[in-house]
């Protein structure tokens, strides 16, 4: 149990394009979701925190227009790299919360973002 | 202000051996202590978790020692194997709220 997934699992674009990342939770409810950027042999730095149903709430230093973060369902969040730049190049990876744990974090596979 | 303190930042140990993986934190409010697996290219994965009200938390190989007076957990895997290479992470935060990471810890076992 307890599975996210995330698709693309890796997406190569050019610079100004938009691109989205879906996060889904496979076999539970997923109260909040949680959006981490990771750079190479480096830590994960969490993006933003949505709830289902609410605006996402971002971290200080992350630009909420150009990381558009929708959480529609208890199953579905999407994250929108808005004009993509080379800049922009990483790792994102989602995680899912479920209403029956209120700590447990379950992450899900990741997706490589190429800006060209 | 860095939440949550990792150590070493990279550990080699022979098959069979000991590793051991240190984190502290500050926030005296934080109830959660997990610990993840991340291979490369890939997402974290729950390795073991803890709560404050015990001291240690033993799952196969994996075994958090907690002390809460020091504001320390520690992960220790005991019988290391080539396939525990890997990136670990620790973690603190509260019910209900966000988790704190730290640097990671790369580890690598020798066959």
């Amino acid at each position: 149990g307890a599975v996210v997934s995330q698709h693309p699992s890796r997406v190569i674009c050019k610079s100004g394009t938009s691109v989205k990342i879906e996060c889904r939770s496979l076999d539970f409810q997923a109260t909040t979701m949680f959006w981490y950027r990771q750079f190479p042999k480096q830590s994960l730095m969490l993006m933003a925190t949505s709830n289902e149903g609410s605006k996402a709430t971002y971290e200080q230093g992350v630009e909420k227009d150009k990381f558009l973060i929708n959480h529609a369902s208890l199953t579905l969040s999407t994250l929108t790299v808005t004009s993509a730049h080379p800049e922009d190049s990483s790792f994102y990876i989602c995680s899912a919360r479920g209403w029956d744990s209120q700590e447990t974090q379950y992450f899900g596979p990741g997706t490589r973002l190429l800006v060209l | 202000q860095q939440q949550v303190k990792q150590s070493p930042q990279s550990l080699i140990v022979q098959k069979g051996g000991i590793s051991i993986i240190n984190c502290a934190y500050e926030n005296t409010a934080f109830d959660y202590f997990p610990w993840y697996q991340q291979f490369p290219g890939k997402g974290p994965a729950l390795l073991i978790a803890i709560r404050p009200d015990v001291s240690e938390k033993k799952e196969g190989r994996f075994t958090i020692s907690f002390n809460k007076s020091a504001k320390q957990f520690s992960l220790h895997i005991m019988d290391s194997q080539p396939g525990d290479s890997a990136t670990y992470f620790c973690a603190a935060g509260r019910t209900l709220g966000r988790l704190y990471f730290g640097r990671g810890t790369q580890l690598t076992v020798w066959p």
